[in-house]
């Protein structure tokens, strides 16, 4: 059973277009998050909402916006697609936030490919 | 300079070799240091956590922290080819909310 899963897998789409990633994850979580893998494997943290709500935002660019419609799910919507922004995106979560202790569970990642 | 510094490798060993990756920082105020393990194609996984310094062991794995030295490694003995994955180190500091990630470093071990 699927804990933190991720639509679609692949991701192919021409510059300047509008794109969207779903993430669902069904293991009852408050908190929620976006990273960036980029080529060279650097895992960096977009954002991170907390039963709805946005706790994190990393100097991400405007395009980029998440929406929680709820505990269970973080969209991640980005327009106007750009070159730089190619990459694999992860949606993760865990069962608080602020806490480091607690176990982040990544979903199998978004490959965004724009040409 | 990034915050967390990681050998990207690849790093190719034998089966049954003892592997030694390590992370440093810079920050002094991390105290709770990670290791996660992400397949190829896959989301990491977490592997271990350690709290401020010392050893951790799970079965053939053993974390180690020198908060002197701001440098952590991770030892895997007796390596095994399904071991073969990159290696992500990450750490936070007390009340922080998010994970910094170095760069991961790639691992295979050769039957």
């Amino acid at each position: 059973d699927t804990a933190v899963s991720q639509t679609p897998k692949y991701l192919v789409t021409q510059m300047g277009n509008d794109k969207s990633i779903k993430c669902e994850q069904n293991l009852g979580h408050d908190t929620m998050y976006w990273y960036k893998q980029d080529s060279k494997k650097f895992l960096k943290i977009m954002f991170s909402y907390n039963n709805k709500e946005l706790i994190i935002n990393e100097t991400v660019p405007n395009r980029f916006s998440p929406k929680s419609p709820d505990k269970a799910h973080l969209n991640l919507h980005i327009n106007s697609l750009e070159l730089g922004d190619s990459a694999v995106y992860f949606c993760a979560s865990s069962q608080e936030v602020g806490l480091p202790t607690d176990t982040q569970y990544f979903g199998p990642g978004t490959r965004l490919t724009v040409l | 300079q990034k915050e967390v510094e990681q050998d990207p490798g690849p790093l190719s060993v034998p089966e049954g070799a003892i592997v030694s990756l390590n992370c440093t920082y810079s920050n002094s105020a991390f105290q709770y240091f990670m290791w996660y393990r992400q397949y190829s194609r896959k989301g990491p996984e977490l592997l271990m956590y350690t709290y401020s310094s010392g050893n951790k062991e799970d079965g053939r794995f053993t974390a180690q922290v020198d908060k002197s030295s701001k440098y952590i490694s991770l030892f895997i003995r007796d390596s095994q080819p399904s071991d073969s994955a990159t290696y992500l180190c990450a750490m936070s500091n007390q009340g922080a909310q998010k994970l910094v990630f170095g760069q991961g470093t790639r691992l295979t071990i050769n039957p």
